[in-house]
Formats: C-alpha cells, structure tokens, sequence
C-alpha cells in the first residue's frame, strides 16, 4: 500500500563516501527484493535484486545484502557520486500466485555534496 | 529490446473531467502490466494490475478503472476527477512467467484543479 508519513528518510553524503539505504519488509514469506533509483519527474530504474535464497550480491558499485531474520534489506553505493542523488526504494514480492506485484517501501531521498 | 511508453507526459484536468492515460508496451508478449499513482514526496501505491487482455484486478477502492483492449496497451480512465486524483501516475510491466523485475514506463503528471 501508500507509504504512510509526512516526509520521507534522507541520507546525506560526500562525493567519494559510501552509502548505505536501508529498508524493513514486512513478510517473511516474500522471496525476492529489488532496489530502484527514481529522480525528479522520471520512473524509478532498476538498480540490482536478490532472492531469497541468498544473503548478499553484488554490482557495479552497489551491493544489496539481505538479512531474512531480522526481514531487513540495504543497499551500499561505493564512491558515491552527484548522479547517484535520486530516491531509492525497495521493493519485495511474495511469489506463488502474487502475479509478479511488488509491494514498495516508503523510500530514502539520497542527496550527494560535491 | 523491451519499451514501455505513457502519454500524455503531462495533463492538468479540471474537477469532474474524465480522463483516459495510455500506457504501451514494445517487444515482448503477454506481459503483466501495472497502474502505479504516486504521490508527491511518497512511495508507489498500486491501483490496477492485469495479467491479460480484458483481465484487470484492483488494488484499492477509488475513482478511477483500468481497461486492458490489447496485449500491450493498458488504460487508466475515469468518468469525473476529483482533486485527490492528482499525481504522478506510472506504469509498468513484468514477463508474466518467472520474472518479477518491474520495467516503468516514463509516468504522467496529472494536476487537477
């Protein structure tokens, strides 16, 4: 459903720092989770995915790790750079007879300084 | 390659207008499609999704319907806006079989006043 709250959470970074987004999904049953970046006044763009089966997976300069105990989900953007200032959010998906619908986190306004 | 499109990019309606926002998609068969609303400052709230012609299942209760006339082109419509129609209206598409990644469209500002 619609994310709820006022205001989405913001990161800020320095250009070259590393960045780290995080994201709580809400059932245990879901078996695959994406990020997407989306900016201002355009469609959000996959970035990377992971299911279930695994734990961690890798990249160019990102990397998504999957913690199903917790049911947490962050993704790491290496030497972070202006072009990478975007929304982020995640997303999961229950599989079975979900017909591919993604349940979307509220998502994290990243803002990179030069 | 696999191409979605939306039109119009941009729409501002007056209360009590209809409306009718067409999405397209090109190179693939028998995707899954999705009606998303955003609004601003806010996550993606599904409306509609449709796993084939004529075949559209909503996620909320609103104002507006979908229509699936073909395979690859998904229609939001409504009869008579209302203010809280306003938004920035995406959609996007998915191989029916196996795959979840969601390809979106370029979405449309709809301001309605």
């Amino acid at each position: 459903g619609e994310s709820v709250g006022l205001h989405l959470p913001t990161l800020s970074v320095q250009e070259g720092d590393n960045s780290i987004i995080n994201c709580a999904y809400s059932n245990s049953a879901s078996d695959y989770f994406i990020w997407y970046k989306q900016e201002s006044g355009k469609g959000p763009q996959f970035i990377i995915d992971i299911r279930s089966n695994m734990d961690k997976r890798q990249g160019q300069r990102v990397t998504v790790l999957l913690n199903k105990t917790v049911k947490h989900l962050s993704l790491q953007i290496a030497a972070t750079q202006p072009g990478d200032s975007a929304v982020y959010f995640c997303a999961e998906n229950t599989g079975g007879t979900s017909y591919g619908k993604l349940t979307f986190g509220q998502g994290t306004i990243l803002t990179v300084h030069p | 390659s696999q191409t979605i499109h939306q039109w119009p990019a941009t729409l501002v309606q007056p209360v009590g207008s209809p409306l009718s926002l067409e999405c397209t998609v090109e190179g693939t068969s028998n995707p899954n499609l999705y009606w998303y609303r955003q609004a601003a400052g806010r996550g993606l709230q599904l409306l509609f999704y449709s796993i084939g012609i004529g075949q559209i299942s909503s996620e909320v209760p609103q104002n507006l319907s979908a229509s699936r006339p073909q395979d690859r082109q998904f229609i939001l419509s409504s009869k008579k806006l209302l203010l809280s129609d306003s938004g920035f209206y995406l959609c996007a598409w998915t191989v029916a079989a196996g795959g979840y990644e969601q390809f979106f469209g370029p979405g449309t500002r709809l301001t309605v006043l």
